[in-house]
């Protein structure tokens, strides 16, 4: 299998403009996970879905985030407007047991 | 509130110079520890999973243990392939699926 896709693996944008970070997780995860990593906080957990229904949103850091899991095999996460403290590096991770497996993220940038 | 403390925050050795990473944690009720490598610019790899006092896991030069409040990461003979940062997440039960993650340890090993 390729692994979790995440999609851009960079971004640089200007503060107020709307981001969208994408994800393909592993065929036949029933789990997937949205993490933000900076180095103050390290590495949390934003949102996650189980048969593509969200079941925790409470790491969502306030209403200018959103994810979406239209289906089994693609996750969004939507920042509107973005703000510079959101900076940070974004993973997905998928499961269908206990271990979660990541993808090689999205660093975010917001200028 | 469930929480995950790891140390040292970074730990420089050298080669074939042996050496334990700490990680501590705090859980209503422990389900799983779970253990991770990243390197800079990837997502977290997972290492071992554990579920109970006493477990062991081992992988080349790895080694995890747990106890009821900690676990290590036991680092034989490391070699420069080995750098990374090391990270420690704890899953509590009722929190199905979700991940606590430490800060993580750094480790160097020099030639």
């Amino acid at each position: 299998d390729a692994g979790v896709i995440q999609s851009p693996r960079h971004e640089v944008t200007e503060m107020g403009q709307e981001v969208t970070l994408r994800c393909k997780p592993i065929s036949g995860h029933d789990y997937l996970f949205w993490y933000r990593q900076t180095m103050m906080r390290g590495l949390e957990l934003l949102i996650y879905f189980n048969n593509n229904v969200p079941i925790d949103d409470s790491g969502m850091p306030e209403d200018r985030f959103s994810a979406k899991m239209p289906n089994a095999s693609f996750s969004t996460l939507k920042i509107q407007p973005s703000e510079p403290r959101d900076s940070a590096v974004y993973f997905c991770a998928s499961s269908e047991g206990d271990t979660q497996y990541f993808g090689p993220g999205t660093r975010l940038t917001v200028l | 509130e469930d929480q995950v403390t790891q140390s040292p925050e970074a730990l420089r050795l050298q080669e074939g110079e042996s050496s334990s990473l700490n990680c501590s944690y705090t859980v209503s009720g422990l389900r799983g520890l779970f253990w991770y490598r990243q390197d800079p610019g990837k997502g977290p790899e997972f290492l071992f999973t554990l579920y109970s006092a006493g477990e062991e896991k081992e992988k080349e030069r790895l080694k995890a243990t747990l106890t009821k409040k900690e676990s290590f990461l036991h680092i034989t003979a490391p070699k420069p392939e080995d750098s990374a940062t090391y990270l420690c997440a704890v899953q509590a039960w009722g929190a199905t699926n979700k991940l606590i993650f430490g800060t993580g340890t750094l480790l160097a090993v020099q030639p």
